[in-house]
This record gives structure tokens, C-alpha cells and sequence, in this order.
């Protein structure tokens, strides 16, 4: 099972300021995708095959990576992106998720 | 639009069963291969079982092997998890998803809570 780390695991960043998610995997995936997950809700797909913006998703954000090593990049951060940020790889069964990041607002 | 209403949660004692639903509308239900996915309170994503669209092929996680087992009805666009020998590790919110190649998940319910307790 390829396991995927996150980092940082919580973060605060303030209105404007550019954010960095980082999600390491064990081993080489081909793709890796994101969920944005409100309080109380289901997680959405946010960004899927490395680098492409899901339905609805401000381009502010941004994906990139490959191999073992990839990023969620928010440009400047708003209000509404305070959330938790979920990696997951598809490449190998089983699929597995990140632990998350929580973002919050400063 | 796509929508997926999970179904069937709640308080049960540990050893006993439960089954789950998840209704599907908004797309061609047999089209598509369907997954269970469960978050416990507080952590993070837990892939749980895969069926593909006829049911040929069916994957689980180890943590539920021999004790859960997914099953769908095309007819009814009706994805299941029937839910044997329940621990309190299994406690956790339920959702089903569709899956899209390569390995990711567009659409997600709502989900459901299930609490294992005595």
C-alpha cells in the first residue's frame, strides 16, 4: 500500500499570502489528486491528475508534482479556502488518502 | 446533476451488522464502477470497497475483508454495504462515491454515520 504524508499537518495563513500543501508518497504514482473538505461536509474533488482544476475551482489554486513528490498552491489566499486539504493516489491499489492538512485563516 | 444519498446508519452494539445504501441519480448508475469510502470522527479518509459497474470485480481493505461485503443493484441504481461483525474501530461517517479513471472520485454523498457501541 503506498502511504501519503502531508505536511504541514495545520497551518494558518493570512488574506493574500501565497500557501504551499505538500504531499509525499512511499512510492512513485503516476497522478495524485486533492479534496477540499469544509466543516461538516463531504470532501469535493479539487484538483485531479496532478494539475487539473475540478468544476467550480478559482484559479488561485494549482497542482503540481511527480513521482513521489506534489503540491497544492493557493496564489493568494482568501477567506473562503480555510479548510482541510486531502491528497490522494490512484495509481495503485489500494487507493489511499493523505492525513490531511488543515488550513485556516490568519 | 449527480446525487448520491447514503442510508441506514446508526447506534449498533458491537458484533452486530448493519447494511448501508446509497441511491444514485443524475447519471447512468451501470455505467460505473461505485466505492464505499469512511471517515472516522475527527481523522482522515479511509478507502473501504470497490464494485465495478456489473459486478465482476470487488476490492476491499484489509481492515474490512470477510466481514463487509458490497453489492449493487443496477435496476434499482442502488449501491450496498452489508456490515458483519462490527468493531468500534468501524465506527465512522460512511459515503459512497464514483470513482473516474485514473483513480479519483468526482461525486460524494452525503454521508452516513455509523456508531459502534455497547
Amino acid at each position: 500500500e503506498i502511504v501519503l504524508t502531508q505536511s504541514p499537518t495545520t497551518m494558518a495563513a493570512s488574506p493574500g499570502e501565497k500557501v504551499t500543501l505538500t504531499c509525499r508518497a512511499s512510492s512513485s504514482v503516476s497522478y495524485m489528486h486533492w479534496y477540499q473538505q469544509r466543516s461538516g461536509t463531504s470532501p469535493k474533488l479539487w484538483i485531479y491528475e496532478t494539475s487539473k482544476l475540478a468544476s467550480g475551482v478559482p484559479n488561485r489554486f494549482s497542482g503540481s508534482g511527480s513521482g513521489t513528490s506534489y503540491s497544492l498552491t493557493i496564489n493568494s489566499m482568501e477567506t473562503e479556502d480555510a479548510a482541510t486539504y486531502y491528497c490522494q493516489q490512484g495509481s495503485s491499489y489500494p487507493p489511499t488518502f493523505g492525513g490531511g492538512t488543515k488550513l485556516e485563516l490568519k | 446533476e449527480v446525487q448520491l444519498v447514503e442510508s441506514g446508519g446508526g447506534l449498533v452494539q458491537p458484533g452486530r451488522s448493519l447494511k448501508l445504501s446509497c441511491v444514485a441519480s443524475g447519471f447512468t448508475f451501470s455505467n460505473y464502477g461505485m466505492n464505499w469510502i469512511r471517515q472516522a470522527p475527527g481523522k482522515g479518509l479511509e478507502w473501504v470497497a470497490y464494485i465495478s459497474s456489473g459486478s465482476s470485480y470487488i476490492y476491499y481493505a484489509e481492515t474490512v475483508k470477510g466481514r463487509f461485503t458490497i453489492s449493487r443493484d443496477n435496476a434499482k441504481n442502488t449501491l450496498y454495504l452489508q456490515m458483519t461483525s462490527l468493531r468500534s474501530e468501524d465506527t465512522a461517517l460512511y459515503y459512497c462515491a464514483r470513482p473516474v479513471q485514473p483513480g479519483y472520485f468526482d461525486y460524494w454523498g452525503q454521508g452516513v454515520m455509523v456508531t459502534v457501541s455497547s
